[in-house]
């Protein structure tokens, strides 16, 4: 079954780019989507099709996707992103999530 | 606005049955795929099932293949999970999730199953 890897957690200086992998095998050739998700609540979208954000989303989250990784980047980064990040992607007729990444601000 | 409202969960036993609901609003829902997916608490999200806009295709994740079943009514703007043969590993919060433009947009607060003696 098809499998997509997420470094389980990145620390990143307030101001500073955070950056979160996801590889998975031709994962370029799938679109991907990202998830932000903060302590008790419901994941939300932040980017989908590899690049683009829905609206509300911050311009300081972008995605991209080629060869086996999806990255999402974080640039002046937040306290307020201290959160977990899940990369999802379709495969054939299931979907995958990542196992998740916990991103800590400090 | 646009807002998914997941019911129906609660304790069954191992090897018992429950039917999970979700109400849609805000948006043409006939117009949309949908999707299952839980989490286990303290643990990742795990995709369970997916039905086209129309409920002609159905996907299942290997875990639920067989024992859970998902269906829709467009006339009452709802989705549905039909739990059977319930399994402690079965034990998390179900989110009911909106799909469009391959991208899970609108997530439901989700309902909790617990599988337990």
């Amino acid at each position: 079954s098809y499998e997509l890897t997420q470094p389980p957690s990145v620390s990143v200086s307030p101001g500073q780019t955070a950056s979160i992998t996801c590889s998975g095998d031709k994962l370029g050739d799938k679109y991907a989507s990202w998830y932000q998700q903060k302590p008790g609540q419901s994941p939300v979208l932040v980017i989908y099709e590899d690049r683009k954000r829905p609206s509300g989303i911050p311009e300081r989250f972008s995605g991209s996707n080629s060869g086996n990784t999806a990255t999402l980047t974080i640039s002046g980064t937040q306290a307020m992103d201290e959160a977990d990040y899940y990369c999802q992607a379709w495969d054939s007729s299931t979907v995958v999530f990542g196992g998740g990444t916990k991103l800590t601000v400090l | 606005q646009v807002q998914l409202v997941e019911s129906g969960g609660g304790v069954v036993q191992p090897g018992g049955s429950l039917r999970l609901s979700c109400a849609a609003s805000g948006f043409t829902f006939s117009n949309y795929g949908m999707h299952w997916v839980r989490q286990a608490p303290g643990k990742g999200l795990e995709w369970v099932a997916f039905i086209r806009y129309d409920g002609r295709n159905k996907y299942y994740a290997d875990s639920v293949k067989g024992r859970f079943t998902i269906s829709r009514d467009n006339s009452k703007n709802t989705l549905y999970l039909q739990m059977n043969s319930l399994k402690a590993e079965d034990t998390a919060l179900y989110y009911c999730v909106k799909e469009e433009d391959n991208g899970f947009d609108i997530w439901g607060q989700g309902t909790m199953v617990t599988v337990s003696s």
